[in-house]
């Protein structure tokens, strides 16, 4: 079986500042790793995936994620919150098996203070 | 940038009445996916689809679900007879072919369950 924990319901951040939005997975075998964001009311919209390769992945709107095998982590990074970032943010694991569905964790509130 | 599209965006329906959640997914998509999700939680998974039959489902996904795809261009989610519990955003999703590809989503069908 697959899962995802995140950890943390809320994140607050003040603008400008760094944010951490925590991310924790459990597969049998290789895992494909997604970040989705969501505006109140809206879809889901992808962020940056971690398929193979470098650790450090890049996304959309200046957000990236690390990879970590050791620690079954991916979590979601950014230099510096705007405002604007203020959503929910879902992190997704997928077995590399290709047919299997994505497991959604249980989202983290990021609220970004002005 | 071509989309997801669902229909209806809200419908409101009686208990024990049937359902029927519409889909366009992206044109060139080859796996399609039914999402639910309950008052901004989690975003739970129903069923995969592809290659004209079901490729995955969840625990949720009981005998009162049933998915479609009757034209090649449509996919929908149906609830034979709709429960107070049903009441979620359900959201649709595709993404291409390969394992590595991210899902695309739809903005969501609000269903309400009276």
């Amino acid at each position: 079986a697959q899962s995802v924990a995140q950890p943390e319901d809320q994140v607050n951040v003040a603008e400008g500042n760094p944010l951490t939005v925590k991310c924790t997975y459990s597969v049998s075998g290789n895992p494909y790793l997604f970040w989705y964001v969501q505006y109140p009311n809206r879809g889901l919209q992808f962020l940056l995936k971690y398929i193979t390769g470098d650790n450090l992945v890049k996304g959309s709107y200046g957000f990236e994620a690390e990879f970590n095998k050791s620690q079954t982590s991916f979590h979601l990074k950014k230099p510096s919150a705007l405002v604007s970032d203020s959503a929910l943010y879902f992190c997704a694991v997928r077995v590399n098996t290709g047919r299997r569905a994505l497991t959604f964790g249980s989202g983290t509130r990021l609220q970004v203070q002005p | 940038e071509p989309e997801v599209t669902q229909t209806p965006s809200h419908q409101v329906t009686q208990m024990g009445q049937e359902v029927i959640l519409r889909c366009v997914p992206i044109s060139n998509h080859l796996y399609f996916y039914w999402y639910r999700q309950i008052l901004g939680q989690k975003v739970e998974f129903l069923v995969s689809f592809y290659n004209n039959e079901i490729s995955e489902k969840s625990e949720i996904f009981d005998d009162q679900f049933s998915v479609e795809r009757p034209d090649g261009s449509n996919f929908t989610l149906k609830i034979r007879s709709t429960k107070l519990e049903d009441s979620a955003m359900y959201f649709c999703a595709s993404r291409t072919g390969g394992s590595t590809g991210e899902l695309f989503f739809g903005e969501g069908s609000r269903l309400t369950v009276l």
